[in-house]
C-alpha cells in the first residue's frame, strides 16, 4: 500500500458525459499528480499540483481540469468524454515538488466510457 | 521536451537468468532516473533510482547503471525469479525548480519462466 488513495476503482460511463476521479496523498506530501495510461500512450503525465498550486502541465486535454484543495485532497474532472479517454488515471504523491522526490503512486481508478 | 527510449518492449527469460533493460533520454540536464514495476492491473511502484552524479547504484538483486556521455541508463536483474514478472518502466526528469515531470520510456514486459 504506498498510501494514496483513489475513488473510484472503476468507471463506466458514457460518451458526452462528465466524471470526477477523487485522490488523497499520502500522509505529508504537498505535491500531487496526476498521470493518464492507455495502452497505446503508456504512462503519460498529465498535471502537477504544489500545496494547492498548479506547479506544472502535461499532455492535458482542454476538457480536462484538476484542482488541489486545502486539505491536500486533489480531484481530476474529465468532461465531454470520449471514447478514447478511457484509460487508467494514476494519482500520485511526494512530499516536495522538484526533481528526485521519490513519487508514490496510488492504485489508480480504471475509466470505461462507452 | 524530454523523450526517453526503452528497450526491448518484451524479454523473456529463464529463472536465474538475468535481464537487462536499457533507455535512452534526450534532455542532457536531466539529472533524476526512477524504474518502477508494475504488476498487471496494479500501480507503478519505484524500484530503484539513480542521480546524475552517480554512476552505479544496487539493491539485492538490482542495479542501475548510468551513462551521462551517451544518455542511457540500464537496469539490471540477476537470478531473476518468477515474480519478476511484470513491466518495468524506466523515467528521467529533467531538472527544473518547482516541478517535477516524469518521462516514461514505453515500458518493458518482462517474462519470466520457471
Amino acid at each position: 500500500d504506498s498510501g494514496v488513495t483513489q475513488t473510484p476503482k472503476h468507471l463506466i460511463t458514457a460518451t458526452g458525459q462528465r466524471v470526477t476521479l477523487r485522490c488523497s496523498p499520502r500522509s505529508g506530501d504537498l505535491s500531487v499528480y496526476w498521470y493518464q495510461q492507455s495502452l497505446d500512450q503508456g504512462l503519460q503525465f498529465l498535471i502537477q499540483y504544489y500545496n494547492g498550486e498548479e506547479r506544472a502541465k502535461g499532455n492535458i486535454l482542454e476538457r480536462f481540469s484538476a484542482q488541489q484543495f486545502p486539505d491536500l485532497h486533489s480531484e481530476l474532472n474529465l468532461s465531454s468524454l470520449e471514447l478514447g479517454d478511457s484509460a487508467l488515471y494514476f494519482c500520485a504523491s511526494s512530499v516536495g515538488e522538484s526533481p528526485g522526490n521519490t513519487i508514490y503512486f496510488g492504485e489508480g481508478s480504471w475509466l470505461t466510457v462507452v | 521536451g524530454e523523450n526517453v527510449e526503452q528497450h526491448p518492449s518484451t524479454l523473456s527469460v529463464q529463472e536465474g537468468d538475468s535481464a537487462v533493460i536499457k533507455c535512452t533520454y534526450s534532455d542532457s540536464a536531466s539529472n533524476y532516473f526512477p524504474w518502477y514495476k508494475q504488476e498487471l492491473g496494479k500501480r507503478p511502484q519505484l524500484i530503484i533510482d539513480i542521480r546524475s552524479n552517480v554512476g552505479e547504484k544496487k539493491d539485492q538483486r538490482i542495479a542501475v547503471t548510468l551513462n551521462k556521455t551517451a544518455k542511457h541508463f540500464s537496469l539490471h536483474i540477476t537470478e531473476t525469479q518468477p515474480e519478476d514478472s511484470a513491466v518495468y518502466f524506466c523515467a528521467a526528469t529533467p531538472p527544473r525548480r518547482g516541478f517535477q515531470k516524469l518521462v516514461f520510456g514505453t515500458g518493458t514486459r518482462l517474462l519470466v519462466s520457471p
